[in-house]
């Protein structure tokens, strides 16, 4: 099946600062979701992002489908960002998500 | 207005036993989903349903049975629950089974096996 691996696995930041997420992916997608998983366990959708740009306040995504990876920015950290990342994909041919492992963000005041 | 909702949100229960989780979802979606997560975090796909068949079970124990009375519910009733049956479960769903449309999940369920 297919492979989706997400660096950095952990990432300490101050509040302020920025950071990007990457997602690598081993073949080809019809799909691709970032997902924020808070303290409190939700899972929050950020993008629905199979390629191009999206940008939503201090988050944006960009995903190269050709060559087969995604990134999260995250300008101005806040506290409320910490949790962990998760890049999601569908597998052309497939419906059903496969996720990474996700990147651990820890934002201190 | 919650999209998918699941019952209930923490369930704690002793090995051997038999517990259902529901989930509703008021999107008017075709296909719904369950994931696991496990302690690790890993997230992972068990069961698909669309329009109310199954359409993927991954190799999930057949002590796991899922149910969907109708396309907006898709229930999860599990047997004779194990010490490793502890995680959290997703429900999830999408309008159509088709791997462009994007999956809206629930709030979990924390399932707990003393």
């Amino acid at each position: 099946g297919i492979q989706v691996e997400q660096s950095p696995p952990d990432l300490i930041l101050q509040e302020g600062a920025n950071s990007t997420l990457r997602c690598n992916f081993s073949d080809s997608v019809n799909n691709l979701q970032w997902f924020h998983q808070n303290p409190w366990g939700q899972l929050i959708n950020l993008f629905y992002i199979p390629s191009g740009t999206k940008q939503n306040g201090r988050l944006s995504a960009t995903t190269v489908a050709t060559e087969r990876y995604s990134l999260l920015y995250i300008s101005s950290s806040q506290t409320t960002d910490s949790g962990v990342y998760f890049c999601a994909v569908v597998n052309s041919g497939y419906s059903t998500l496969t996720f990474g492992k996700g990147t651990m963000l820890l934002v201190s005041p | 207005d919650t999209a998918v909702s699941q019952t209930p949100k923490y369930l704690v229960t002793q090995m051997g036993n038999d517990k259902s989780i529901k989930c509703e979802q008021n999107l008017g979606h075709d296909t719904m989903y369950w994931y696991k997560q496990d302690s690790k975090k890993f997230l992972k796909i068990m069961f698909s349903y669309n329009n109310k068949e199954l359409i993927i079970n991954e190799t999930v124990p057949n002590r796991f049975s899922p149910k969907s009375p109708d396309k907006a519910h898709l229930n999860l009733h599990i047997n004779s629950l194990e010490l490793g049956d502890s995680a959290v479960y997703f429900c999830a769903s999408s309008q159509e089974w088709d791997p462009s449309y994007e999956q809206y999940f629930g709030p979990g369920t924390r399932l707990t096996v003393t």
